[in-house]
């Protein structure tokens, strides 16, 4: 049960886009159906992104889309804007019922 | 409003117990697998432990295993993770959410922290 590398931090300028992988192995990310995505302000519970690799709930801005390839997931937001500073994490199904979570990264906004 | 409320946490000496609450309310808690995610001050989500929606099929983080038990009373709309033998890196706030129908989770509460020391 270990935790799925993603890089500490990440920043863009407004309008600009950025992608945050997040690596793990064939036990999770590449043999997962169920990797999700979840966002974080400071002092706050998190909030669902993206669900089943690629899908976004209602609700959640267009602007953030995410895909997987192999043993790395990506989370993209295109058109940064401000309110997207925060901390983003990714989670996947890492055995029967059993769950990892990324590192977390910390988006800045130039 | 899909609402979850935790209570329950506090300061508490290393070796001692508590027991965290979570009461549901906005939505059909009995048809739900719940979980219980921890964040330790400054760093990233942990995943701690998993239920079914009847109670019958628990599942947890190896490290917690033997000492933590999740369990659920669906009369009450209420979940419940006891915890036992702590150890100072168990201090965290704690969260419940609410596995959604995607498996990812959609509803989480606000946390509740506690804070294993002497």
């Amino acid at each position: 049960q270990s935790a799925l590398t993603q890089p500490r931090s990440v920043s863009g300028s407004p309008g600009q886009s950025i992608t945050i992988p997040c690596t793990g192995t064939s036990s999770d990310v590449g043999g997962s159906n169920y990797v999700s995505w979840y966002q974080q302000h400071p002092g706050k519970a998190p909030k669902v992104l993206i669900s089943e690799v690629n899908k976004r709930p209602s609700g959640v801005p267009d602007r953030f889309s995410a895909s997987k390839s192999g043993n790395t997931a990506s989370l993209t937001i295109s058109g940064l804007q401000a309110e997207d500073e925060a901390d983003y994490y990714c989670c996947s199904t890492a055995g029967f019922h059993i769950y990892a979570f990324g590192t977390g990264t910390q988006v800045t906004v130039l | 409003e899909v609402q979850l409320v935790e209570s329950g946490g506090g300061l508490v000496q290393p070796g001692g117990s508590l027991r965290l609450s979570c009461s549901a309310s906005g939505f059909t808690f009995r048809s739900y697998w719940m979980t219980w995610v921890r964040q330790a001050p400054g760093k990233g989500l942990e995943w701690v432990a998993n239920i079914n929606p009847d109670g019958g099929d628990t599942y947890y983080l190896d490290s917690v295993k033997g000492r933590f038990a999740i369990s659920r009373d669906n009369a009450k709309n209420s979940l419940y993770l006891q915890m036992n033998s702590l150890r100072p890196d168990d201090t965290a706030v704690y969260f419940c959410a609410r596995f959604g129908l995607t498996a990812a989770l959609d509803c989480w509460g606000q946390g509740n922290l506690v804070t294993v020391s002497s």
